[in-house]
């Protein structure tokens, strides 16, 4: 149990252009997910808390109009890169907290998105 | 939340334990100790936490000291599929974010 899943794995695409990437919780109810980004050699770095139904909570830094996330659902949050630029190249992370436990995060295979 | 300091790096053979040490002397009352490991390109996996005494799954044992300043992860039995870099990290739990630091890279030898 507990699996969350992602999609794509990777994808390329051209500056300018925008990336949907989406996170899935696919056994269990998730009212809190959280994306995170990894740049080689270095550790993951929290962009955002996503809550189902309200607006996420972006860590200082993160610009929210560049990255757009949105949580409809208690089993999809979904996280788009607007206008991506090479420096956007990076591995994207989101994890989900099942609804009503408090102590485990389960984190998806992560997305691998290069921008060219 | 508190910060963590560990180790860059340790090895050790494999069948054998595999003793990851982690610092988080700031550590509040309320602040569990979570540890999760990250396999090469692939999300972080959740290994166990505490708060204050130990605790043993099929994974690993969490030692975590009467102080509750420093802790130890325990893999008993290390196998090469255990090579990863190891997160050590402090939080609250319910419903907050996970700060991740540069963690441990644990590299297991035939």
């Amino acid at each position: 149990g507990a699996v969350v899943s992602q999609h794509p794995s990777w994808v390329i695409c051209k500056s300018g252009t925008s990336v949907k990437i989406e996170c899935r919780s696919l056994d269990f109810q998730a009212t809190t997910m959280f994306w995170y980004r990894q740049f080689p050699k270095q550790s993951l770095m929290l962009m955002a808390t996503s809550n189902e139904g309200s607006k996420a909570t972006y860590e200082q830094g993160v610009e929210k109009d560049k990255f757009l996330i949105n949580h409809a659902s208690l089993t999809l949050s979904t996280l788009t890169v607007t206008s991506a630029h090479p420096e956007d190249s990076s591995f994207y992370i989101c994890s989900a907290r099942e609804t009503g436990e408090s102590y485990e995060q389960y984190f998806g295979p992560g997305t691998r998105l290069t921008v060219t | 939340d508190a910060k963590t300091t560990q180790p860059p790096s340790m090895d050790c053979a494999e069948g054998r334990a595999a003793n990851l040490p982690c610092n988080h002397s700031t550590i509040s009352g309320n602040e569990y100790v979570y540890w999760y490991r990250q396999i090469h390109s692939q999300g972080p996996q959740y290994i166990i936490h505490g708060l204050k005494n130990n605790e043993t799954n099929e994974m690993a044992s969490l030692i975590i000291t009467e102080d509750r300043k420093s802790s130890t992860l325990i893999l008993p039995h290390a196998t090469l599929r255990d090579t990863a870099v190891y997160y050590c990290i402090v939080s609250t739990g319910a419903n907050s974010k996970l700060t991740f630091g540069k963690g441990i890279t644990l590299s297991v030898r035939p």
